[in-house]
Formats: C-alpha cells, sequence, structure tokens
C-alpha cells in the first residue's frame, strides 16, 4: 500500500540559511499535519491543512510557514534556521470521514543546522 | 489541553519476559488515545488506538492495552516480549474540541530495549 513519502529524508544546513520540506500523503488522502521532534524529545505539532486551508496551528515559529497545494502534497519553509531548528520533521496523512481521522506518518525529514 | 505523562523514559527487559509501559492522560473532556512505536531511524506506526467501546484493545506485534477512564491511564502491554520489539514507544492522545481534533499530544516516549 502506497505510504506518506516525504523528500529529503536528510538535510544539512547552515545557520541563517532556508530549507523546504516535502510531504506527499497517501493518495485521496485530504489532510496533512506537520510535526517537529528534537533530539530525544516527543513529536510536536506544527501545523495541519484540510483541503487546502490550514485547519489548526499549533508551535510553529514565525520563520516558518507551509501550504497545502492543489495535488494536496505540502511543504513547509523554514528559513532563518537556528541550531535550535535541528529536529526531525514528521509529516502525517489523513481522510476526513465519519469515524476518527487516523493519522498515517511518514519516515521523517532530519534537519541538521550547522 | 491535553497532556501526556510517560512514567518511564527507559524499560530494559530480557526476551520472553512481560512488559507493561505505562501512561497517563490529562484531559477534561473525552479523547481517543494511541500508542505508536518508532523503530531507529524511521517513521511512527501506529500500534494500536482506543476511540470508543471495549476497554481492552489488541494492536499489532501482539501488544495490547487498556484504557482507565477512572484513573485516566491507557498502559501498554505484551505478555512476552521478543528482541525484535526493541524500540521507542509513544503513547499519544487527540484533542477533542473543534479543529484541534485531529491533532496528536505525545508523551516524552519510552525506550523498550529486549535484551536476549
Amino acid at each position: 500500500a502506497a505510504g506518506v513519502i516525504q523528500s529529503p529524508r536528510h538535510l544539512i544546513k547552515e545557520k541563517r540559511e532556508t530549507a523546504t520540506l516535502k510531504c506527499y500523503p497517501i493518495p485521496r488522502h485530504d489532510t496533512v499535519y506537520w510535526y517537529q521532534q528534537g533530539p530525544g524529545q516527543d513529536p510536536q505539532f506544527l501545523i495541519s491543512f484540510y483541503e487546502k486551508m490550514q485547519s489548526d496551528k499549533g508551535s510553529i515559529p514565525d520563520r516558518f510557514s507551509a501550504q497545502q497545494f492543489s495535488d494536496y502534497h505540502s511543504e513547509l519553509n523554514m528559513s532563518s534556521l537556528e541550531l535550535g531548528d535541528s529536529a526531525l520533521y514528521f509529516c502525517a496523512s489523513s481522510k476526513l470521514g465519519l469515524a476518527y481521522n487516523e493519522q498515517f506518518f511518514g519516515p521523517g525529514t532530519r534537519l541538521t543546522v550547522l | 489541553a491535553q497532556s501526556v505523562t510517560q512514567l518511564d523514559s527507559q524499560v530494559p527487559v530480557f526476551e520472553e519476559a512481560p512488559v507493561e509501559l505505562r501512561c497517563n492522560y490529562s484531559s477534561s473532556v473525552s479523547v481517543y488515545l494511541f500508542w505508536y512505536v518508532q523503530y531507529p531511524n524511521q517513521g511512527l506506526q501506529l500500534l494500536l488506538k482506543y476511540l470508543s467501546g471495549s476497554t481492552l484493545v489488541k494492536g499489532i506485534n501482539g501488544f495490547e492495552a487498556e484504557f482507565n477512564k477512572s484513573q485516566t491511564s491507557f498502559h501498554l502491554r505484551k505478555p512476552s516480549v521478543h528482541i525484535s520489539d526493541t524500540a521507542e514507544y509513544f503513547c499519544a492522545v487527540s484533542g477533542d474540541r473543534g479543529s484541534t481534533l485531529g491533532r496528536l499530544y505525545f508523551g516524552r516516549g519510552t525506550q523498550l530495549t529486549v535484551w536476549p
């Protein structure tokens, strides 16, 4: 079965640079979630989109922005990178339905800021 | 807001022994509860979930969890572990209000290490 695809899998950037992370949800899924997992930390919710509109916002820094495109893929744009942004970034997708919309997670993008 | 507490950061256990990973949550409303497993350098895989109904939930790989509303707990158990169960386990709870329905709140994780 198709899974959530994230690219790139690994990314190394310098401080103050920008980074773009991409997420391709499972086909026919309409909702995308972004989470950040710092070293030794629990995943923290950043932001989510439903049908290309922002549906919820968590602890996402102002330096970060995200959007969901017409093909439902999503991109997380990170500017003025700081050392503390080094983390594993997960994307999850789900399909809104009558029952709870289970989230399926991608393998993550590991961002290292030097 | 919801919060999740995983009481043990590390649980070492010998192969074929039983194991329990503890999880408590705080919420003023009904929630959905989950256990996820994360193998090294991989994403989060759903082990099991409690949405409603029977408080004993069975998941993949022989794991099960029991929802206890009065104690606000959702402990994960396995009667006999294998070396391949070595991984990080995360307990999570969903929001249950409006647009936060889908957001997951995670605990800090429990590293389960199974020794031969």
